[in-house]
């Protein structure tokens, strides 16, 4: 069974790095094809897809975030971590990651419960 | 970057009708990578079809989904209660999701 949690903390003041960790067990960050990524939600508003990692390091970001967001992934500690610079209130709202069990079909096929993140001095 | 766009965005509808929801992307893309997911309110989202048109693992069969370069379409054929929810698109993992249809009883 696959499952996956956020961590992180609740509340940041403008201008500082939120680190939000992904930690997952069921499978491998390691076997060839999968990925986590993370979609963050605003409250009341859509889903935002943000990052991801593959299984051979291969990172990809939002464009209009790139310069912000730095994803890793740590195999030895089944923990995927999201990194967000310079945070704005603009930036509050729910933060969930998500398995990617295939990179040629590109799903996400289980996401966590979400931590909700609130920016504000 | 890829625009994804969901119509309608409400849809007010009663139990045992059928849904018919619809996602058009800016650009076509090689493949059948769509994905939908299912949105309850303070729930996580569900995926419920990938690669456009199979359902993943425990979701009924009145949900189904079609279609193919830049047009996609979910059908709910006969809608149950548990089913009135918001529903996102998503081409491939890296891509943007759409703003969502709101799918609410009449």
């Amino acid at each position: 069974q696959i499952t996956l949690k956020e961590s992180g903390p609740a509340l940041v003041k403008p201008t500082q790095t939120l680190t939000l960790t992904c930690t997952f067990s069921g499978f491998s960050i390691k076997t060839s094809g999968v990925g986590v990524g993370w979609v963050r939600q605003p409250p009341g508003k859509a889903l935002e897809w943000l990052a991801l990692i593959y299984w051979n390091d291969d990172d990809r970001y939002k464009p209009s975030l790139k310069s912000r967001l730095t994803i890793t992934a740590d195999a030895s500690k089944n923990q995927v971590v999201l990194n967000m610079a310079n945070v704005d209130p603009v930036d509050t709202g729910t933060y969930y990651c998500a398995h990617i069990p295939d990179f040629w079909s590109g799903y996400y096929s289980v996401w966590g419960q979400g931590i909700m993140v609130t920016v504000s001095s | 970057e890829i625009v994804v766009t969901q119509s309608p965005g409400t849809l007010s509808l009663s139990p045992g009708e059928r849904a018919t929801l619809s996602c058009r992307a800016s650009q076509s893309l090689s493949g059948d990578d769509l994905a939908w997911y299912q949105q309850k309110p303070g729930q996580a989202p569900r995926l419920l079809i990938y690669a456009t048109s199979s359902r993943a693992t425990g979701i009924p069969d009145r949900f189904s989904g079609s279609g193919s370069g830049t047009d996609f379409t979910l059908t709910i054929s006969r809608l149950e209660p548990e089913d009135f929810a918001v529903y996102y698109c998503q081409q491939y993992a890296s891509s943007p999701f759409g703003q969502g249809t709101r799918l609410e009883i009449k």
